[in-house]
């Protein structure tokens, strides 16, 4: 069981360059969604989804797309990335099932830096 | 719009309590309080959550005013791996988590 995992770990773009970030959980969780993480702040919610085929945006979505094609994935792309997107990415997965004990899932992260 | 006020930065002596506020004065009746907690360069971590009655887990007590607008986080014998930035966030249940700055906790030995 190797809970939320994140891939790749650590990446470095041109500006222009497109990328897609991997995000993957063993839980079975309906709920999964995609952090940035900028030096001194807090977090911030791209976007998510709620289940399977389902997405959703979150506070800062513009630049980013998402898809959930499979329950244990959830994909977070850069179409064209510019140095503001510079970060890093957390992703996050919840069992919509266990509502009252909000235990929210976090993976190790994904560095990004764009030049 | 993150709905908490906290501190930015709190000093602890280790194995010593450490008391982290967070001021909600717009909370609505059907608004839970989440604390998480983020070590750094990982992800957050989930600390503990209540509605209006006091809480204690493994981790930590939280203690909600009788009015809901401000509650306490505690730690009870914080030691140095308890050394991070906590949050604050209040929402309804089954809605989308809104991060703010938090506090950064540091405990000093």
């Amino acid at each position: 069981n190797a809970g939320v995992t994140q891939t790749p770990k650590f990446r470095v773009l041109k500006t222009g360059q497109s990328m897609t970030l991997l995000c993957a959980q063993d839980m079975n969780h309906e709920y999964m969604y995609w952090y940035r993480q900028d030096p001194g702040m807090g977090l911030r919610l791209i976007h998510y989804s709620v289940g399977e085929g389902t997405t959703a945006k979150g506070e800062v979505p513009d630049g980013y797309n998402v898809s959930r094609l499979k329950k244990q994935n959830f994909l977070l792309g850069l179409e064209s990335a510019a140095p503001s997107q510079t970060s890093v990415y957390f992703c996050a997965s919840r069992d919509e099932r266990a509502r009252y004990q909000e235990t929210q899932y976090f993976g190790p992260g994904t560095r990004l830096l764009v030049l | 719009d993150a709905k908490t006020t906290q501190p930015p930065s709190m000093d602890c002596a280790e194995g010593r309590a450490a008391n982290l506020p967070c001021n909600h004065s717009t909370i609505s009746g059907n608004e839970y309080v989440y604390w998480y907690r983020q070590i750094h360069s990982q992800g957050p971590q989930y600390i503990i959550h209540g509605l209006k009655n006091n809480e204690t887990n493994e981790m930590a007590s939280l203690i909600i005013t009788e009015d809901r607008k401000s509650s306490t986080l505690i730690l009870p014998h914080a030691t140095l791996r308890d050394t991070a930035v906590y949050y604050c966030i209040v929402r309804v249940l089954g809605d989308k988590i809104i991060f703010g700055k938090g506090t950064r906790l540091h405990i000093l030995p």
